[in-house]
């Protein structure tokens, strides 16, 4: 089945430890990308990869990194979490760059910083 | 960066009845713009992809329509049903389609 799967789907944490969220797709899709979702501000976006190892800053990158050396994973890291960083956070995939394909969203992981 | 404001925030209507939202997006460097459904405790999933100024798409009972000169579209549900109860989002992609900015989203609560 053509998927994006994320793990953790649901993750409670504390300040300052370090945390890996995993992303992959089996669909052989070019351009990941991760986005938060906050109530009333809908998703922003953190960072996104057109393709392996091209990586570049959404909107709100600060205080994540991301790594794109196989093209089915884009793990997003928090090196130190802090308890703004509590949200819902989705991976997508779509086949390639340019925007005239859908996004293929994954299930969501909640993060609670405390 | 880019605004992307979405119209009402929130809108309930009654079963049968047919409703419309709005999406205003920088007409400035237009690449794509895209509509998603979002249910709760899912992911969301596309709907439309429009690129061209005056696309019109059709899938069942909703359409949208797409105006890049003046920085708008418009997401059509004909007689709405309570499966439609969702979030609707609309995400504008600028020249390259890398970024995407979404706005938040009108909520839609259809009543039996």
């Amino acid at each position: 089945e053509a998927q994006v799967t994320q793990n953790p789907r649901y993750l409670i944490t504390v300040t300052g430890k370090k945390l890996t969220v995993t992303c992959s797709q089996n669909m052989n899709h070019e351009y990941m990308s991760w986005y938060r979702q906050d109530p009333g501000l809908g998703l922003r976006q953190i960072y996104y990869s057109m393709n392996v190892e091209v990586t570049d800053k959404g909107d709100v990158p600060e205080g994540y990194k991301v790594s794109r050396k196989e093209k089915r994973n884009f793990p997003l890291i928090l090196e130190s979490p802090s308890p703004n960083q509590t949200s819902l956070y989705f991976c997508a995939s779509s086949p390639r760059t340019g925007g005239i394909y859908e996004q293929y969203f994954g299930p969501g992981t909640r993060l609670t910083v405390t | 960066i880019l605004n992307v404001e979405q119209s009402p925030q929130s809108l309930h209507v009654q079963e049968g009845d047919s409703t419309n939202f709005t999406c205003s997006f920088p007409s400035s460097n237009f690449y794509a713009l895209h509509w998603y459904r979002w249910e709760t405790a899912k992911s969301p999933e596309a709907l439309f992809v429009m690129t061209l100024n005056g696309d019109e798409k059709k899938k069942g009972r909703i359409s949208a329509t797409l105006n890049t000169k003046e920085g708008y579209s418009y997401l059509y549900i004909k007689g709405s049903q309570p499966e439609d109860s969702a979030t609707y989002l609309c995400a504008s992609l600028n020249t390259g389609g890398f970024k995407t900015i979404f706005g938040a989203g009108t909520r839609l609560f259809v009543k039996a």
